[in-house]
């Protein structure tokens, strides 16, 4: 059972657009939801992360949304530029059960940005 | 360079060998993560650390896999009789846990490739 759903798989942009990415989970323990860059042959980079009790939280070019009733958040990319072109995953975090914090990740989108 | 670093970064091995990975985490964070990625998805919790305890070990790691975390500072993923399921890039986080807020940084990763 996949308990952080992400999409899409793929996704094109031409140079300036807008890039959107969309997660839905599940579980409502999850309290705190990280967005990774990753370039490949690189492990995954924090992008931007928010907590649910926020709707939004923005850091230059980059915005999370998050709709904590529809149990959804979405990553906005801003003027997205060919540097951006990299795989994406969203995460949740659960509590183990030693009140550890293991991440949850989608299976990733792979964005293009096209000059 | 004061990130987490992972050693070897590659590593091509024949069914049914052992193999050892190196993780060594940012210092000062007693928190250390061990994650399985596969082609096309995202990392997969396997297992982690506080200090030198091991705390939680998800059922994806099998009694071939085990960790240890000697001196809490560095970390080993040893994988006995490798199979060829084992192909994966295997990538370690640490994190200094801060609240709400714990960040978990990863490592290059190593990519274990089993013939």
């Amino acid at each position: 059972q996949q308990q952080v759903k992400q999409s899409p798989q793929s996704l094109i942009v031409q140079k300036g657009g807008i890039s959107i990415i969309n997660c839905a989970y599940e579980n409502t323990a999850f309290d705190y939801f990280p967005w990774y860059q990753q370039f490949p042959g690189k492990g995954p980079a924090l992008l931007i992360a928010i907590r649910p009790d926020v709707s939004e939280k923005k850091e230059g070019r980059f915005t999370i949304s998050f709709n904590k009733s529809a149990k959804q958040f979405s990553l906005h990319i801003m003027d997205s530029q060919p540097g951006d072109s990299a795989t994406y995953f969203c995460a949740a975090r659960r509590r183990t059960n030693q009140a550890g914090t293991a991440l949850i990740f989608g299976k990733g989108t792979t964005l293009s940005v096209s000059s | 360079d004061t990130g987490v670093s992972q050693n070897p970064r590659h590593k091509i091995t024949k069914r049914g060998q052992n193999v050892t990975f190196r993780c060594d985490p940012i210092s000062e964070h007693n928190r250390l993560y061990w994650y399985r990625q596969t082609l096309g998805q995202g990392p997969e919790f396997l297992t982690y650390f506080q200090n030198e305890a091991q705390l939680e070990k998800s059922r994806l790691l099998s009694d071939r896999f085990s960790a240890e975390r000697p001196k809490g500072s560095f970390s080993t993923l040893e994988i006995q009789r490798t199979e060829q399921g084992d192909s994966a890039m295997y990538l370690c986080a640490s994190s200094s846990y801060r609240g709400a807020q714990e960040t978990q940084y990863f490592g290059p990763g190593t990519r274990l490739l089993v013939l």
